[in-house]
């Protein structure tokens, strides 16, 4: 079975303080790791993926597979960041390959 | 544009009432979802098609009726809704490897 915890449901930080959105994992097998992101009013979107080891919109993430963890990190937050953000992990399950999300957190940049 | 279209966008129904949400996916996958999201869930995964077949269904009560016709269409037959069912449906689309799937802009329901 695969997991995906997102432990906090709201995260509310200033403008300019480092953000930590924490995700972890629960998978047997060699899991690929996403998050997603949500703006108001917008469709849900590919934000980052592990593999690309990339930096999107100052945000990196970095697979941890001892801890199990995927946690999403800016060091300074902007109002813009404000969203709903959800971490997601594709396994393979029943022979098919699944996607399973988080709860989502959602993270608030006060001005 | 993502690809990924759903229609109606926004649909008010009535408890007795009959109707179906669609989706079209332009990208070439052969896997689709359905996704329900609430303030109560923000994400709840309902069925889950891969090459026209039912691989998962998330306990969704029979009053949600999935149908796949081929790979690029999936619909959502409604039927005698309870008012707990308003929600934000969201469609989604990912190749056969899984990885990176991509989303419609949901239909809004309402059921009165």
């Amino acid at each position: 079975a695969q997991r995906v915890t997102q432990p906090e449901k709201l995260l509310s930080v200033f403008k300019g303080a480092p953000v930590e959105l924490k995700c972890n994992y629960s998978y047997s097998g060699s899991p690929e790791l996403f998050w997603y992101v949500q703006y108001s009013r917008q469709r849900l979107q590919l934000l980052l993926r592990h593999i690309s080891r990339e930096s999107i919109k100052g945000f990196t993430a970095d697979l941890n597979k001892g801890e199990t963890s995927f946690h999403l990190k800016k060091p300074f937050a902007q109002e813009e960041d404000s969203a709903m953000y959800y971490c997601a992990l594709s396994g393979y399950s029943g022979g098919y390959q699944k996607v399973t999300f988080g709860t989502g957190t959602k993270l608030q940049v006060i001005p | 544009e993502t690809g990924v279209t759903q229609t109606p966008r926004h649909l008010v129904m009535g408890m007795t009432n009959k109707k179906s949400l669609k989706c079209e996916q332009h990208l070439g996958h052969n896997a689709m979802y359905w996704y329900k999201q609430s303030a109560k869930k923000p994400l709840e995964l309902m069925f889950v098609y891969n090459f026209k077949e039912q691989t998962e269904n998330n306990s969704v009560p029979s009053r949600f009726s999935p149908e796949c016709p081929n790979s690029s269409h999936l619909f959502l037959h409604l039927h005698t809704l309870q008012p707990e069912d308003s929600a934000l449906y969201l469609c989604a689309s990912g190749d056969s490897s899984g990885n990176t799937i991509y989303f419609g802009e949901g239909s809004w329901l309402t059921v009165v």
